[in-house]
C-alpha cells in the first residue's frame, strides 16, 4: 500500500460548482498536511497548510484533516476556470521531515 | 529577485552524457530538495540537503549525484544520462521554521535521447 493515495482524475466540473479533492494515507505518524496547486508547465505552489486534525479556511478554499480516518480533503467553493490545475496533497511526519506527495488530481473547471 | 530559480529550463541530451541541473535560492533556506515528476508517479524525492555539505538520499537516488558547497546552490548531476531519466525536475527549499513548507522552482524539462 502506498503511503499516500490520491485519485488522479481527471475531474471536470462546471463553473460555480463545489469541488471536493481527497487523499488517504496509511502512516499515522503524519502530522503536517498540505495542498499544492500546480498549473501546467509550472512548479507546485502551496495552497493550504494544516497541522494535525481540523479545518482551515482561506477564501474559497477549505482544508480538512481527519486523522482518525487518515483522510484529508480540499474543498473549493464557487469554482472558477482559473482553478483548473493539478492539485497535490502532501504530508510529513515531523517539522523537519520530508514531504510525501500524492500523485495529484487534475481538475478542469468549464466556463 | 528573491526566490528559487532553476537552469536550464529545457535540456535535450543523449544517452551516456553527463548533465548538470542548477538550482539557486535567495532565501538562505537551510533545506533544499530535488524531485522528479513523471506521469503515474507524481513527485518523487531524489536527494535532499539539510545544510551546506550535508546531503542525503531520497526515494530514487540511483544515477544522480548532488553537492552543496554553498547554502544557496544545490546542483543535480546525471553522471551518465539514461532514457529513463527523461522527466521534469523540480528543486525546492524550506527553512528551519516547522510551520514553513517547501517552495518550488519552475522546473527543468529534460529529454534524454
Amino acid at each position: 500500500q502506498k503511503e499516500v493515495e490520491q485519485d488522479p482524475g481527471p475531474l471536470s466540473v462546471p463553473e460555480g460548482a463545489i469541488v471536493s479533492l481527497n487523499c488517504t494515507y496509511s502512516n499515522s505518524a503524519f502530522q503536517y498536511f498540505m495542498w499544492y496547486r500546480q498549473y501546467s508547465r509550472k512548479g507546485p505552489e502551496l495552497l493550504m497548510y494544516t497541522y494535525s486534525s481540523g479545518n482551515k479556511e482561506d477564501g474559497r478554499f477549505t482544508a480538512q484533516v481527519d486523522k482518525s480516518s487518515k483522510y484529508i480533503s480540499l474543498f473549493i467553493r464557487d469554482s472558477q476556470p482559473s482553478d483548473s490545475a493539478t492539485y497535490l496533497c502532501a504530508m510529513k511526519r515531523g517539522s523537519q521531515g520530508n514531504l510525501i506527495f500524492g500523485k495529484g488530481t487534475k481538475l478542469s473547471v468549464k466556463p | 529577485d528573491a526566490g528559487i530559480t532553476q537552469s536550464p529550463r529545457y535540456k535535450i541530451t543523449e544517452t551516456g552524457r553527463q548533465v548538470t541541473l542548477m538550482c539557486h535560492q535567495t532565501w538562505s533556506h537551510s533545506y533544499m530538495f530535488w524531485y522528479r515528476q513523471d506521469l503515474g508517479h507524481g513527485l518523487r524525492l531524489i536527494y535532499y540537503s539539510a545544510a551546506a555539505d550535508i546531503t542525503d538520499k531520497g526515494e530514487v537516488p540511483d544515477g544522480y549525484v548532488v553537492s552543496r558547497s554553498k547554502t544557496e546552490n544545490f546542483p543535480l548531476t546525471l553522471e551518465s544520462a539514461t532514457r529513463s531519466q527523461t522527466s521534469v525536475y523540480f528543486c525546492a527549499s524550506t527553512g528551519q521554521d516547522p510551520e514553513e513548507t517547501q517552495y518550488f522552482g519552475p522546473g527543468t524539462r529534460l529529454l534524454v535521447l
